[in-house]
């Protein structure tokens, strides 16, 4: 059974507009999230994180909110930009499990020029 | 600095063969891991070690199996082959001293087919 779920495969956006990533997670435990961004043919790479004591960190054109009441976190580019176009992952880690990650499915942002 | 480096980078492989997906870092990081990526399923931990001379079971162990006998390598060993283990593996790893060291650094994967 699959603790964190993107419940979106896939999501298209014209490039400059806004692309919003969403995840949600049932582990309560979880108290620390990060967006993977990967490429075809190359390993994830880091994105950005955000700790369970915060609602929102941002970096650059990349946003992270986090609602731990409804246990659902999302992700905010803006503007997007043809580089975007990727398959993006959230995880999950927590203190209690050696901080190992649970993945979701995966989101693939496709940016239309 | 190569960071992580998996070998093969791709291999097909015949069902009841013995495999071994190589991982090497080079960051000195103390723990690593091995994935498996499907699509829809996402990437499920397969072993990991939290350190030179230890492992442990991931989320879908069954039909692999790991060694850390050094820092810098962890291989994953497919005993005997079977065609649900196709699919594409990652290494990762992680440095796990001090504070704030949540992120895991992944290779280029190895796409591994069986016939």
């Amino acid at each position: 059974d699959q603790q964190v779920k993107q419940n979106s495969p896939s999501l298209s956006v014209q490039e400059g507009r806004i692309s919003i990533l969403n995840c949600d997670y049932t582990n309560s435990m979880f108290d620390y999230f990060l967006w993977y961004k990967k490429y075809p043919a190359e390993g994830p790479t880091f994105l950005i994180s955000i700790s369970s004591i915060k609602d929102k960190n941002e970096d650059g054109r990349f946003t992270v909110f986090l609602n731990k009441s409804a246990k659902h976190l999302s992700l905010h580019i803006v503007p997007s930009q043809p580089g975007d176009s990727a398959v993006y992952f959230c995880a999950a880690s927590a203190l209690n499990n050696d901080y190992k990650l649970s993945f979701g499915a995966g989101t693939t942002v496709t940016v239309r020029a | 600095i190569a960071g992580i480096t998996q070998a093969p980078t791709s291999q097909i492989l015949a069902a009841g063969r013995r495999m071994t997906l190589r991982c090497t870092q080079d960051m000195r990081h103390n723990a690593m891991y091995w994935y498996r990526q499907d699509l829809g399923l996402g990437l499920r931990l397969i072993h990991y070690s939290n350190t030179a001379g230890t492992t442990g079971k991931g989320e879908v162990p069954d039909g692999y199996s790991v060694s850390r006998a050094n820092t810098d390598d962890f291989p994953l060993t497919l005993a005997s082959a079977v065609p649900s283990q196709t699919s594409v593996y990652f290494c990762a790893s992680r440095e796990t001293g001090g504070t704030g060291n949540y992120e895991q650094y992944f290779g280029p994967g190895t796409r591994l087919t069986v016939t």
